[in-house]
């Protein structure tokens, strides 16, 4: 069963404490991004990655680290320094362009609402 | 970057068709346009993408003109499970997800 998997579905963070959110995909895509979104808005890009090992900022980085040691998995590490991490945060991944194909379809997770304590 | 304009929410009764209008003036020659749908508490899923003219698939259908300013996604016959949050994307470097159009369809 193809498809991108966040863990947990709820988190909830102490104060100064950093906390990881978990996104495997198993659907073989290159590129894997993060996004938060906020109640009645849009989604906002926080990062973003193309290949293993690389990965660059999106709009909301602050606050926010990643990692791509590998191809499945894209962790996103919400740190002390993001100051009102509540939001609801989903995991995407798309496939690489192939011409003539339909482009840049983006797939995502279930999505994982954090909140403070 | 391709920036769009959506009205913020629309209303419609069950059996209806809902068409919404998204302007993109200037989109990339080579940028496909994309929407999705999004319902509370779940990540947005794929409805259907085109370039030019019309396209259709089983869920929706979208019109294009020709100079691709703006498009329109048209749902037919809606029902209150299409009430739900609708996003329109020109394809660019980087997806900007912006406000959307909440769509309410009443019995």
């Amino acid at each position: 069963d193809g498809g991108i998997t966040q863990s947990p579905k709820y988190l909830f963070r102490k104060e100064g404490q950093n906390v990881t959110l978990s996104c495997e995909q198993n659907l073989n895509h290159d590129a894997m991004y993060w996004y938060r979104q906020d109640p009645g808005q849009g989604l906002r890009l926080i990062y973003y990655s193309q290949i293993v090992n690389d990965f660059q900022k999106g709009d909301i980085a602050e606050g926010y680290s990643v990692s791509r040691e590998k191809k499945e998995s894209f962790p996103l590490t919400v740190t002390s320094a993001q100051k009102n991490p509540t939001a609801f945060y989903l995991c995407a991944s798309s496939p690489p362009r192939v011409a003539g194909l339909a482009k840049n379809i983006q797939y995502f997770g279930a999505g994982t609402r954090l909140s403070v304590l | 970057l391709a920036k769009t304009t959506q009205p913020i929410s629309m209303d419609s009764y069950e059996g209806q068709e809902v068409n919404i209008t998204c302007s993109h003036n200037n989109i990339a020659t080579n940028d496909y346009i994309t929407w999705y749908q999004q319902f509370p508490s779940q990540g947005p899923r794929f409805i259907i993408q085109g370039y030019k003219t019309k396209v259709t698939n089983e869920v929706a259908s979208l019109f294009i003109p020709a100079d691709r300013k703006s498009s329109t996604l048209s749902l037919p016959r809606v029902s209150l499970s299409d009430t739900a949050v609708y996003y329109c994307l020109p394809e660019t470097g980087k997806l900007i997800f912006g406000q959307g159009t909440t769509l309410q369809v009443k019995p």
